[in-house]
């Protein structure tokens, strides 16, 4: 049980475009899920916090309109990355909650070029 | 907002052997959990242990909520333990604060 699944797995795509990830918890409903980013030999650093049916949290530093979250269901949430730049590239991680417990999916690789 | 520190940052094991991973936080925590990133980049719950001690098989970890560290034991340690050990914690329903981690590798 506890299933995450994050899709793309790999993504790649040219400078100015926008990419859509999703978020799905398969076996449970959450009604929060986390949105992290992850620089390689880096620890994960929180972008957002994702609430059901409402706005989304973002922390300190994090764009809200290059970074756009939306939580329709209780068990998708999406991160979209828009007009992508080379700095965006990154591995994006997201967790959704089940009690107090966070389940991780095995994130998305996002390459700008 | 709480402080996570790790140690040691890298560790080198020869194939068999034992280790201690330790994870201090700088305020209580009501929520402290384990990971381990394996080289795609999963993320795997070890252990949910905001206080007290688990076992699970090779691993366990045991958490003095009061003095506010964890620890996370690897006995016989195989090639599979390789990759990035992580711990993080939280206060109240704030998200989950992660430690810079603890790179292991383990060799045959």
């Amino acid at each position: 049980g506890a299933v995450v699944s994050q899709h793309p797995s790999r993504v790649i795509c040219k400078s100015g475009t926008s990419v859509k990830i999703e978020c799905r918890s398969l076996d449970f409903q959450a009604t929060t899920m986390f949105w992290y980013r992850q620089f390689p030999k880096q620890s994960l650093m929180l972008m957002a916090t994702s609430n059901e049916g409402s706005k989304a949290t973002y922390e300190q530093g994090v764009e809200k309109d290059k970074f756009l979250i939306n939580h329709a269901s209780l068990t998708l949430s999406t991160l979209t990355v828009t007009s992508a730049h080379p700095e965006d590239s990154s591995f994006y991680i997201c967790s959704a909650a089940l009690s107090r417990e966070q389940y991780f999916g095995p994130g998305t690789r996002l390459t700008v070029l | 907002g709480i402080q996570v520190e790790q140690s040691p940052p890298d560790l080198i094991l020869q194939e068999g052997a034992n280790s201690t991973l330790r994870c201090n936080f700088s305020d209580s925590v009501n929520n402290l959990q384990w990971f381990h990133q394996n080289p795609w980049g999963q993320l795997i719950n070890l252990f949910y242990i905001p206080s007290g001690t688990k076992q699970n098989g090779r691993l366990s970890a045991t958490t003095v909520a009061t003095e506010r560290y964890s620890l996370l034991y690897i006995s016989s340690s195989q090639t599979t333990d390789s990759g990035v050990y992580f711990c993080a914690g939280t206060s109240g329903n704030t998200p989950l604060v992660f430690g810079k981690g603890t790179r292991l590798s383990v060799i045959a």
